[in-house]
């Protein structure tokens, strides 16, 4: 079946900091991948996706690469603020199925 | 846009009621999911429509759980007789099913106590 893992939490940085969130998936076929975010008191939103090998989802600061050979989609952002404080969820989406898999979610905090 | 609308926002009842959680998703949108959120298990799927149709309920924890989806405009789902361990943040969704590149829009959640 199709399954996600992502790293344990939470991660915590200092503003500006490198951020990494790790994620890898197994799938059957070739299937769409998703950053959600998570803000407190709020229900998930697209941050970025990407829908083939090689692609680059990128929004708001942050980039993740879908790449087939080790299964993988991490989220970076080269230097975080206090604000992307929040959840991270990574999802996938196989082919020929209507029902997204989702990681268990990667909570950040930023302090100033 | 309005994005997906979820009524009430937080609910305090006792063990015992009935508890009704509603859902407007967006329109245009044929696909609708129901998730349940908790820190133990994480963001599980509950149930998930397609055209107003159940296609997929085998998340739904037990009989006391019930959804309908009358038209493409609504949908609730209902617990009867509610119990304590229903406590979590309650989420619906919705998807456009043009192809399969599509995100899901979520709504922003009920959270529901049971005492």
């Amino acid at each position: 079946g199709n399954s996600v893992t992502q790293m344990e939490g939470p991660v915590t940085l200092s503003e500006e900091a490198f951020l990494t969130i790790n994620c890898t998936y197994t799938a059957t076929g070739y299937p769409s991948l998703f950053w959600y975010v998570q803000y407190p008191g709020e229900g998930l939103q697209l941050l970025l996706k990407a829908t083939k090998a090689d692609d680059k989802g990128s929004n708001k600061g942050f980039e993740a690469t879908y790449r087939k050979e080790t299964t993988s989609f991490h989220l970076e952002k080269g230097s975080v603020q206090v604000s992307d404080s929040a959840v991270y969820f990574c999802a996938l989406k196989a082919g020929g199925s209507y029902i997204p898999t989702f990681g268990r979610g990667t909570s950040l905090i930023v302090h100033p | 846009d309005a994005g997906v609308i979820q009524s009430p926002r937080h609910e305090v009842t006792e063990m015992g009621q009935e508890v009704t959680l509603r859902c407007k998703p967006i329109s245009g949108h044929n696909s609708l999911f129901w998730y349940r959120q908790t820190m133990m298990r994480g963001l599980e799927l509950l149930i998930y429509f397609n055209n107003n149709v159940p296609i997929d309920d085998s998340g739904m924890p037990e009989d006391r759980f019930s959804a309908k989806m009358p038209n493409a405009s609504f949908s609730t789902l209902k617990i009867q007789p509610s119990e304590p361990r229903d406590s979590a943040v309650y989420f619906c969704a919705s998807r456009k099913e043009t192809d399969s590149n599509q995100p899901q829009h979520f709504g922003d959640g009920t959270r529901l106590s049971i005492l």
